[in-house]
Order: C-alpha cells, then structure tokens, then sequence
C-alpha cells in the first residue's frame, strides 16, 4: 500500500466543510509556489500555483493564499468532498529555479462523511 | 492532458542489479526529471534534464546515473542497486514557465 503518508500531519474535515492546509516555505526571495494533490497509489497531480506578485489566486473551489511577510501558504479547498481525500504538497521555487523547486514534506486530507 | 507513463508500478530487484526506470511523456516537455519520496522526507530530486543529451544533478545523485537519448524519453539507472534505494519513484515533466506533471510513480524494492 501506500507508505508515503506515514508521518504525515493529519487534517480530518466532515464532507461539505471548508478545509484550509498550511504551508510554511523557507526562502523570502521565492517568487513561485505550487499546490500539488497526491492520491493513494497515484503521482502527484498540479492543483493551483501562485507568484509572489499575488496575496491570492482561486481555482476551481480551491483558493491559494500567499503571506510573504510570515513565509506562509494556504490552500482553501471550498465545501470537500470524499474524492478531496489525499496528501497535499506545497513547492517553492528555490534558488536553482523552476526546475529545483523544494517541496514540503505535506499534510494528509481526510474527509469524513 | 499531459500523459507522463512510467514503465512499470512495482518492480523487485536484487542488491548488486542494474536496474533501469523508463518514462516517457507526450508533451513534447523540454524539461524531465526523476525524484525519489520516501515517508517523511517529501520529494527529493534525483537528476533533471533540459534538453535532449543534457543532465543535472539534483540533490541526491550518488548512485544514480541518466540518460536521455529521445525528447521523449528519461531513464533512470541504478548502477548497483542497493536496500537503501528501495523507495517510490516519480518522473516529472514540464515546458518552459509551466508547472511540473507527474507520472504515477514506480515503487522498487531492492532485497
């Protein structure tokens, strides 16, 4: 099975709430962060991204928040479902540019019905 | 949709085996990569090329080698396998100013 969440942090939310996942990044000079969704068995799937020239930039039910002044991400996912259920991973632009980016260790979605 | 295909979900190979991971994608993505997750650690980047021919080292390269003889095509080779590359891995790819696509992953256990 899966072991990639093993250690994972864990947010359980009930279906049809809203769902908010945090991100703290290491590097202020970042200018571009990504969202991925990673569900059992699969690869990691692009959600939403966002550069430092915006505090927020909303998809499909999802909205992406950017604090530069605290170094923080969000990922608001509106009214989850079941299907929501999944790892979620932020990414930074490092240094080494688009094709280093640091990803963060994640944080386990589980939607209860 | 971006197709990024890896050539097989599980494999089991023995310590002291060259070992060969294949993906492939559909984009025509001058960009590709290899990265490795295991539990805890998130993902680390393995090797990255920009360009048919062309390399780069990631983060954790030392055991590893590529080569990428078609745009298409990035191969993944463990030189001698050993236990401690028993892990998930991933193949990305992106073009130039675009998010990276992942395939689903290939899960290898060397014993």
């Amino acid at each position: 099975g899966e072991s990639v969440g093993l250690h994972l942090p864990t947010l359980s939310v009930q279906e049809g709430d809203n769902s908010i996942i945090n991100c703290a990044y290491s590097n202020s000079a970042s200018d571009y962060f990504i969202w991925y969704k990673q569900e059992s068995g699969k690869g990691p799937q692009f959600i939403i991204d966002i550069r430092s020239n915006m505090d927020k930039r909303q998809g499909q039910r999802v909205t992406v928040l950017l604090n530069k002044t605290v170094k923080h991400l969000s990922l608001q996912i509106a009214a989850t479902q079941p299907g929501d259920s999944a790892v979620y991973f932020c990414a930074e632009k490092g240094s080494g540019g688009y094709n280093k980016l640091i990803f963060g260790a994640g944080t386990r979605l589980a939607v209860h019905p | 949709d971006v197709k990024v295909t890896q050539s097989s979900r599980y494999l089991v190979k023995r310590t002291g085996e060259k070992v060969f991971l294949e993906c492939v994608q559909d984009m025509d993505h001058e960009n590709m990569f290899w990265y490795r997750q295991d539990p805890g650690l998130g993902l680390r980047l393995i090797y990255f090329s920009y360009d048919v021919k062309m390399k780069e080292k990631g983060d954790i390269p030392e055991g590893y080698s590529v080569s990428r003889e078609k745009k298409e095509r990035f191969s993944l080779i463990l030189e001698s396998a050993s236990t401690n590359q028993t892990s998930m891995y991933l193949c990305a790819s992106r073009s130039q100013n675009q998010p990276q696509h992942f395939g689903d992953g290939t899960r290898l256990s060397i014993l």
